[in-house]
């Protein structure tokens, strides 16, 4: 059975930085693209970034470019993502999500929680 | 970066009944070396993390029952619903990952009327 756990959300100040963990299992993890979502409260869904099998290339959205950045160690089945200059818009609900090999997002976590605000 | 718009935001349709929600992108999301179309659509209920319905437009992924079904090419797209059931009450999303950014739609809330 395919799990995807995150962790690492807390309520941070604006300016602060953060590092999401994922811990992924019940699949080849370094066979597939990871990417991370977030839903605002109340919002709809949010692509953040995608990181493909091995790392060697990673993409983010326009909203967090050049202040996240993702990663992953395929020795640990883990994805991170490290969140720097955080803003309270960044606030949302992040997910961990596994691509299908085809780009469609076949598994999501349950989500953890980030709160920017003073 | 491709938008993706559906409609309607929100949609009320009685038990048994089908449901339709279209969404239509900003370009086209078929890849011409292979004939697929990079669109997906995702169900969210209150409180749960979304789930894939369809991905390639029209296929169904494993465990999602055949009353669900996904239609649509190039710019257009549809979600049926073809006997809508107490279950089926969510937010219903649109996303094209033909490119990045990937983009979703805005979502369509659907209730029992």
């Amino acid at each position: 059975e395919v799990q995807l756990v995150e962790s690492g959300g807390v309520v941070v100040q604006p300016g602060g930085s953060l590092r999401l963990s994922c811990a992924a299992s019940g699949f080849t993890f370094d066979d597939f693209a990871m990417h991370w979502v977030r839903q605002a409260p109340g919002k709809g869904l949010e692509w953040v970034s995608l990181v493909n099998w091995d790392a060697r290339s990673t993409y983010y959205a326009d909203s967090v470019k050049g202040r996240f950045t993702i990663s992953r160690d395929n020795s640990k089945s883990s994805l991170y993502l490290q969140m720097n200059s955080l803003r309270p818009e960044d606030t949302a609900l992040y997910y961990c999500v596994k691509d299908n090999s085809l780009g469609a997002f076949d598994f999501w976590g349950q989500g953890t929680m980030v709160t920017v605000s003073s | 970066d491709i938008v993706m718009t559906q409609s309607p935001d929100s949609l009320a349709v009685s038990l048994g009944e089908r449901a339709t929600i279209n969404c239509r992108s900003s370009q086209s999301v078929l890849y011409s070396f292979n004939n697929k179309n990079y669109l997906a659509w995702y169900q969210q209920k209150p409180g749960q993390s979304p789930r894939l319905l369809i991905y390639s437009a029209s296929t169904r992924e494993s465990g999602v029952p055949d009353r669900f079904s996904g239609s649509g090419s190039g710019t257009d797209f549809t979600l049926t619903i073809s006997s809508l059931q107490a279950e089926d009450v969510a937010v219903y999303y649109c996303q094209q990952y033909y490119t990045t950014p990937r983009t979703f739609g805005q979502g369509t809330k659907l209730e029992i009327k």
